[in-house]
């Protein structure tokens, strides 16, 4: 199983500017969710998602949409970038919602 | 909010000894936490999880401590090695506007000096 895995690892963009970061996962998992991580500081949760067609808002979702067409690909995508979405974000996913999540290696995101 | 925090940031300690990593939660009501251990430039890792009616739980090398009274959590590494150096984070499941969420601390980054 390739696990968790997130693309692109780098990205840069300019302010306005749209993407999709990429979230697949191969363990047949219902529960997926996208956390930001800021340098010096925990995980926060953005969007998560029980199953296909079900997402919900976590505690920083505004600027973030998400959508759950399959159990495999959770993809989060930036509507206008701004430099205050500058963080490293991280895809994980697990069993259930209180199961072990699995992260993905992340994704490294500067807005300028 | 609730909120998941570490009593200290950073912590060295040498090659071969023990080393203790603290958490306090506010959440009275979370009944499930867990420790993730995170190297550099890579995700999360799971390491030991223990539910709130538990007092102790032991791995390999490592041992969960919970006290529900204080609400401290804590995560002990026994015979440390170079590979234990990584930022250590506490996390519990909190409910969060009807849903149970994974919240989690700020961190610790442990260094093991050879």
């Amino acid at each position: 199983n390739a696990g968790v895995t997130q693309t692109p690892k780098f990205q840069v963009l300019k302010t306005g500017q749209s993407m999709t970061l990429q979230c697949a996962q191969d363990m047949n998992h219902e529960y997926m969710s996208w956390y930001r991580q800021d340098p010096g500081m925990g995980l926060r949760l953005i969007h998560y998602s029980v199953g296909a067609g079900i997402t919900d808002q976590g505690e920083v979702p505004n600027g973030y949409n998400v959508s759950r067409s399959t159990t495999e690909d959770f993809p989060l995508r930036l509507l206008s970038a701004a430099p205050s979405q500058t963080s490293v974000y991280f895809c994980a996913s697990s069993y259930g919602d209180q199961g072990e999540q699995f992260f993905g290696p992340g994704t490294r995101l500067t807005v300028l | 909010g609730e909120s998941v925090g570490l009593h200290l940031p950073t912590l060295s300690v040498q090659e071969g000894d023990n080393s203790i990593i603290n958490c306090a939660y506010s959440n009275s009501a979370s009944d499930y936490f867990i420790w993730y251990k995170q190297e550099s430039g890579k995700g999360p890792q799971f390491i030991i999880d223990i539910r709130s009616n538990m007092d102790k739980r032991q791995g390999q090398r490592v041992t969960v401590l919970l006290n529900k009274t204080v609400k401290h959590l804590s995560l002990q590494i026994a015979a440390t090695q170079p590979g234990d150096s990584a930022v250590y984070f506490c996390a519990e499941i909190a409910r969060v506007q009807g849903a149970q969420k994974l919240v989690f601390g700020q961190g610790t980054r442990l260094t093991i000096n050879p």
